[in-house]
């Protein structure tokens, strides 16, 4: 069964730490996406990458970077966790073409206190 | 940029019911459209698809229908079951070919 596994599924940091967030994907999809998913406001996109050492900016990507080293990892990377970073965190991956969309890990809840 | 976005936010049917989630969508050039459904501490899953060249496309008890006129887009589920509560949202492609815009979801709950 293929698979994107995320490290952690609830975290909690305090406001100022360094945060990682780690997601993994073992279908050897070229693409992979961070979003961050709030009540009312659905899935925004945070950063995506379309190939190792490549990043690009979602909608949303202040206060937040990415690292893709390998082709099965994508990293997720709070410089300094603020209240507002509060949230669900949800990594995907998809083929080049993007038919049958993205599929997705289970989610890392972070609280930052 | 797109926005998707959904009509209710909260739809109850009874078990053994048949439901209907509407979204529209904003970008006319969009190609393919995706229904997910997210159950509870889960992550988003693939239910079913369907391409900008198709009106009609039918799974196992549900059925996507895209009317590309109005830019709507609905989900049927026949016989809805407890197993069905979840939210679904529904997601275009855009231009992109790789970047899907997803909707804000509407949570589906079944009532024995």
């Amino acid at each position: 069964d293929v698979k994107v596994t995320q490290s952690s599924r609830y975290l909690v940091k305090r406001t100022g730490e360094k945060v990682f967030l780690e997601c993994v994907q073992d279908m050897d999809h070229e693409n992979m996406f961070w979003y961050r998913q709030d009540p009312g406001l659905g899935l925004r996109l945070i950063y995506f990458s379309y190939d190792v050492k490549m990043k690009e900016k979602g909608d949303i990507p202040e206060g937040y970077s990415v690292s893709r080293e390998k082709k099965e990892r994508f990293s997720l990377i709070l410089e300094s966790a603020s209240t507002n970073q509060t949230s669900m965190y949800l990594c995907a991956s998809s083929s080049g073409g993007g038919d049958y969309g993205y599929t997705f890990g289970s989610g890392t809840r972070l609280t930052v206190v | 940029g797109e926005s998707v976005g959904l009509h209710l936010p909260t739809l109850s049917v009874q078990e053994g019911d048949n439901s209907i989630i509407n979204c529209a969508y904003s970008n006319s050039a969009s190609d393919y459209f995706i229904w997910y459904k997210q159950e509870s501490g889960k992550g988003p899953q693939f239910i079913i698809d369907i391409r900008s060249n198709m009106d009609k496309r039918q799974g196992q008890r549900v059925t996507v229908l895209l009317n590309k006129t109005v830019k709507h887009l609905s989900l049927q589920i026949a016989a809805t079951q407890p197993g069905d509560s979840a939210v679904y949202f529904c997601a275009e492609r855009s231009n992109n070919f790789n970047k899907f815009y997803f909707g804000s979801g509407t949570k589906l709950n079944v009532k024995p």
